[in-house]
């Protein structure tokens, strides 16, 4: 089955500076990518989605770009905040088993002030 | 619009116990989950509903028995908990945009199994 890889588990960060965070997949059916921000306390909530069919995504401070012939994917968000300090998630799903969402295992950011 | 509420919030008990984590969304979304997240391993699913009347197994089903009781409602139970469900779960939702389930997740309940 899909297996996602997330590094690093911990990333600590200056306020303004950039932050990266890479996930692999292991399954080339996969075409579905998105990435959620959980903070303490609460549930992971989506941030920003990639499909296969395309190779890059912005939204404001945050992007994600996809490799599909190496099968990775990242995340990187521009002049980091102390809001943005949570954990991340990446998950990947594929069309014939779109309900299997299977996720990376979690970055922790800390943005410091 | 409260989104996903799950029920309880946090709740102790003892190995050989059962309980019942109730889960129910207002965004007349057709898919349910539930999900657990232990550290360093992520969120790892164990029943979803793809639409009402349908349940399926995700990666750790065992141990747990799912109801969709209606369109709302999502029901996890636990016959005799072990020590190894002490966790937080998770419930969801989805709506299918372009063939992709987007997933919205409740705030979690907190077990703790002695």
């Amino acid at each position: 089955g899909e297996n996602v890889e997330q590094h690093p588990s911990t990333l600590s960060v200056q306020e303004g500076d950039s932050a990266v965070i890479k996930c692999t997949y292991s399954d080339s059916a996969s075409n579905y990518f998105p990435w959620y921000k959980q903070e303490l306390g609460k549930g992971p909530q989506l941030i920003i989605d990639i499909r296969s069919n395309v190779g890059e995504k912005k939204d404001q401070r945050i992007a994600v770009t996809l490799n599909k012939t190496a099968k990775h994917f990242s995340l990187h968000i521009t002049e980091t905040q102390p809001e943005d300090s949570a954990v991340y998630f990446c998950a990947a799903s594929k069309k014939d088993s779109s309900y299997k969402l299977i996720f990376g295992s979690g970055t922790r950011l800390l943005v410091r002030p | 619009n409260a989104g996903v509420t799950q029920t309880p919030k946090f709740q102790v008990l003892k190995t050989g116990q059962s309980m019942t984590l109730q889960c129910a969304q207002d965004m007349n979304h057709n898919s349910m989950y539930w999900y657990r997240q232990d550290p360093g391993m992520g969120l790892r699913l164990i029943y979803y509903s793809a639409s009402e009347g349908t349940t399926d197994k995700g990666e750790v089903p065992n141990g747990y028995n799912v109801s969709r009781l209606n369109k709302r409602e999502f029901s996890l139970r636990l016959e005799s908990a072990a020590p190894s469900q002490t966790s937080v779960y998770f419930c969801a939702s989805s709506v299918k945009l372009s063939g992709a389930n987007v997933l919205t997740f409740g705030a979690g309940s907190r077990l703790t199994v002695l």
